[in-house]
């Protein structure tokens, strides 16, 4: 079965800790995308990589970093610098950079202890 | 720049009302939209998509069409039923660069 898996389903954060969210893709998508989640908001986009060692800042990157080692992992790691990390995050993939659909994994919800 | 404007919920209905939740956009060039579909502690699925001006979208009796001259595409389905109760998002794929741009969500309840 091709999809997109997120682990943990749920993290727990404590003060000045960088934790990191992961995200796995057997799609072969060359696109991958990583998305905050807030009560009762839209998504904003963190950061996206249109292909293997390469990603950009999307509109909220502060905060946070990520890698993109390999072309099915795209790990989140959200640093100390966060104040706010309570959230659900999405990642999301697709085809390539310009593709009409993106697919999404099951979220990973962040607690703040 | 490009936006996405949907309809504030939350949406309640009776099972079988008719459903219609509005969407409404701007953005530079021609996109693609498209409505996804979150259940309770989900990621996003896509529900449909429309990637030209009159084209129709459907999909599990839902359906929206891509309305460039009022630059809309309104999510409606003719019976609702309880298991379609999720939160709804437009959103549209900026053609000229690789990003989407999301709405707020709507949240719809169907009680029985």
């Amino acid at each position: 079965d091709g999809g997109i898996t997120q682990s943990p389903k749920y993290l727990f954060r404590k003060e000045g800790q960088n934790v990191t969210l992961s995200c796995e893709q057997n799609l072969n998508h060359d696109a991958m995308y990583w998305y905050r989640q807030d009560p009762g908001q839209g998504l904003r986009l963190i950061y996206y990589s249109q292909i293997v060692n390469d990603f950009q800042k999307g509109d909220i990157a502060e905060g946070y970093s990520v890698s993109r080692e390999k072309k099915e992992s795209f790990p989140l790691t959200v640093t100390s610098a966060q104040k706010n990390p309570t959230a659900f995050y999405l990642c999301a993939s697709s085809i390539e950079a310009r593709a009409e659909t993106q697919y999404f994994g099951p979220g990973t919800r962040l607690l703040v202890l | 720049g490009n936006s996405v404007t949907q309809m504030e919920g939350p949406v309640t209905l009776s099972e079988e009302a008719f459903l219609t939740i509005n969407c409404t956009y701007t953005a530079t060039g021609y996109p693609s939209l498209f409505w996804y579909v979150q259940y309770p502690g989900e990621g996003l699925q896509l529900l449909l998509k429309a990637t030209k001006a009159d084209d129709k979208g459907s999909n599990k009796g839902f359906e929206a069409t891509y309305r460039k001259e009022t630059t809309s595409f309104h999510l409606e389905k003719g019976s609702v039923q309880v298991s379609d109760s999720a939160v709804y998002f437009c959103a549209l794929s900026d053609p000229t660069g690789n990003q989407f741009y999301f709405g707020t969500g709507t949240s719809l309840t169907v009680i029985p």
